[in-house]
């Protein structure tokens, strides 16, 4: 099986730079993804890795390290709209994603 | 990015009647659908993978009569809540890949369906 491990909550002032970790125990999988949540809303994608090493887009940085099952996401100059849940999750080898427990963002002024 | 819809957005029913879900996928084909609920400041849980043209895979806790998906084409899964009670109350998001298998390919999620069981 697969056991994600994120922190709960995360609180940080716009303009800031915030790191949220993720960290997994699993025998294999195909990427990892990070993907963005507002309430009542669905998940929209934001960075994936398949590779060790750092992913950048935009304000956005996805970090996977395999031998330490450890990623995060980066967020640079934080706005007020970051305020969010935000999931990582491992793709399987069979197309299935499992989600993490999620962290949720508060961007204060 | 690829669009996934669902329909219903909202559906408010009675206890002991059943509510079915649609998720279309718009501009793509979706050999695999995925069928996910959520409940409030919880993560997403995977109920069931949508094959099209076969069964659906359950996960395990997942009543699969209750549950009742139907992939009948490449563009369309469908999920009834059957005898509906209101801990089903929930939000129900499905998703989808493309038919390219490829291990960058994200997922693509539609809106999500509110149910509310009274």
């Amino acid at each position: 099986g697969q056991n994600i491990d994120q922190p709960t909550e995360m609180t940080a002032t716009e303009g800031a730079i915030v790191q949220i970790n993720c960290t997994y125990q699993t025998s294999g999988f195909n990427g990892l993804f990070w993907y963005q949540q507002h309430a009542g809303e669905a998940p929209t994608f934001l960075s994936y890795n398949v590779l060790d090493g750092l992913e950048e887009k935009g304000r956005f940085s996805s970090f996977l390290s395999r031998s330490k099952g450890y990623s995060y996401l980066l967020l640079k100059e934080l706005q007020m709209k970051d305020s969010a849940s935000y999931l990582c999750a491992l793709k399987g080898y069979g197309q299935n994603f499992v989600f993490g427990p999620g962290t949720r963002l508060s961007v204060l002024p | 990015g690829a669009v996934v819809s669902q329909h219903p957005s909202w559906v408010i029913c009675k206890s002991g009647t059943s509510v079915k879900i649609e998720c279309r996928s718009l501009d793509f084909q979706a050999t695999t659908m995925f069928w996910y609920r959520q409940f409030p400041k919880q993560s997403l849980m995977l109920m069931a993978t949508s094959n099209e043209g076969s069964k659906a895979t359950y996960e395990q806790g997942v009543e699969k009569d209750k549950f009742l998906i139907n992939h009948a084409s490449l563009t369309l899964s469908t999920l009834t809540v059957t005898s509906a009670h209101p801990e089903d109350s929930s939000f129900y998001i499905c998703s989808a890949n493309e038919a390219a298998r490829d291990a960058r390919e994200t997922q693509y999620f539609g809106p999500g369906t509110r149910l509310l069981v009274l």
